[in-house]
């Protein structure tokens, strides 16, 4: 079975800190990874993908892909109240079939 | 609102009860795929399309799931004899395709069907 493995949380983090959230998967074969951000009682939206290995940033997010170790992450900087949602990361396993981990709760604290 | 809308919203059916939704893709998107998501998860993968071609199907899914996207445009997805256990949100989403947009592909997710079987 394909995982992809988070930390539920929930991680709590003060406004201006920067957070960070893990992932770790188990397909060898994947290529492309996502970062997704729900919100409660929402649905999913993409916030970041990475497929190459090393860091890629998009204004406050850097997600960082490391295939040796298969770890993916996405640190959030300045962390503002409004990102308090649930963070999933997901793995592509073929092109077409995406798999996604449980989520990690964030709370910003004000 | 992304584009992907999904009929209807909420349900709420009696088990054993069969249950209709419907998802209505963004226009020009090829990819159409329904996860099924349940409190404190993530999108699990139920079934994905290509066009009209229904490609994979979850092993995780019974013979009481099906799913069809007749001339490519909306899907549905029914699940027959339904039971407490497919209690849940139904997410529907729509991608082009990686090849299209040079090996990267955004899964647009509509607001999803919450399944309530009593």
């Amino acid at each position: 079975q394909k995982e992809v493995e988070q930390n539920s949380g929930p991680l709590s983090v003060p406004e201006g800190a920067i957070a960070s959230l893990n992932c770790t998967y188990s397909d060898r074969g994947s290529q492309s990874f996502f970062w997704y951000r729900q919100y409660s009682g929402k649905s999913p939206e993409l916030i970041m993908f990475i497929y190459s290995n090393g860091d890629k940033e998009d204004g406050r997010f850097t997600a960082q892909l490391n295939k040796a170790s298969q770890y993916v992450s996405l640190l959030i900087r300045d962390s503002q109240p409004s990102d308090s949602a649930t963070y999933l990361c997901a793995g592509d396993t073929g092109g077409f079939k995406t798999i996604f981990g449980a989520g990690t709760r964030l709370f910003v604290k004000a | 609102d992304t584009g992907v809308s999904q009929d209807p919203r909420h349900k709420i059916t009696k088990r054993g009860q069969n249950v209709t939704f419907r998802c209505d893709p963004i226009s020009e998107h090829n990819r159409l795929y329904w996860y099924r998501q349940t409190l404190g998860q993530g999108p699990e993968f139920l079934t994905y399309f290509q066009n009209e071609a229904q490609l994979e199907k979850s092993r995780l899914l019974s013979d009481r799931f099906s799913a069809e996207r007749p001339k490519g445009s909306f899907s549905t997805l029914e699940i027959q004899r339904t039971e407490q256990g497919d209690s849940a949100m139904y997410l529907c989403a729509s991608s082009t395709t990686a090849a299209e947009t040079g090996g990267y592909y955004e899964q647009y997710f509509g607001p999803g069907t919450r399944l309530t079987v009593t």
